[in-house]
């Protein structure tokens, strides 16, 4: 069965930390890693990685996919409340089919 | 076009009483998905479509559970007989495959309350 695990479940820091998000996954047919954000309604993409050691970045965030060791991470920096958020990633396998970790909370504190 | 959009938002029903889902994907996407997330917990994979065909059922998806998208364009989600335990959010998402693949777009969801 295809799993994907997600660490730490919360996370609480103070506005302009960094903050690492972390991703590990046991699947067969892996096709493409995916991060998204969740503020309480529908899930946003962020990244899609398919090859290791390339970094996708987009403004304050990053990411950076290891096929070798089945793990990826979500880093951001200076953090903002408007960070606060649910961070899922996901895996996509043959059919396309996402199997999702349980989600990171974030609370950004001022 | 918006996004995906999904109707209804809210859903209060009565144990036992059938519901009805609507899912109007992005346009040009081919693909459609449906997901369930209850509190604290991500999405779990419900079934997916490509144009009107069902191609993959989860084995979460019991025979209460009916989904259709007869023209390739919109879906239905229909639970009959609802229990309390199907109390969650639905999500809906649309891609685009082929010889272009997007990532999945999702929707707003319906939040099911099954009293």
């Amino acid at each position: 069965e295809d799993k994907v695990v997600q660490s730490p479940l919360s996370l609480v820091v103070h506005e302009g930390d960094t903050v690492t998000l972390n991703c590990s996954y046991e699947v067969t047919n892996f096709r493409s890693l995916l991060w998204y954000k969740q503020e309480k309604k529908a899930p946003t993409f962020l990244f899609m990685l398919t090859s290791s050691g390339i970094e996708k970045k987009s403004g304050r965030l990053s990411s950076i996919l290891d096929k070798k060791e089945l793990f990826s991470i979500l880093n951001i920096t200076a953090t903002q409340t408007g960070d606060s958020a649910v961070y899922l990633c996901a895996v996509e396998t043959s059919g396309s089919r996402l199997t999702f970790g349980e989600g990171t909370q974030l609370t950004v504190n001022p | 076009d918006t996004g995906v959009s999904q109707n209804p938002r809210h859903k209060i029903t009565k144990r036992g009483q059938n519901v009805t889902f609507r899912c109007d994907p992005i346009s040009e996407h081919n693909r459609l998905y449906w997901y369930r997330q209850t509190l604290g917990q991500g999405p779990e994979f419900l079934t997916y479509f490509q144009n009107e065909a069902q191609l993959e059922k989860s084995r979460l998806l019991s025979d209460r559970f009916s989904a259709e998208r007869p023209k390739g364009s919109f879906s239905t989600l229909e639970i009959q007989r609802t229990e309390q335990g199907d109390s969650a959010m639905y999500l809906c998402a649309s891609s685009l495959w082929g010889n272009m693949n997007t990532e999945a777009f999702f929707g707003q969801g319906t939040r099911l309350t099954v009293v």
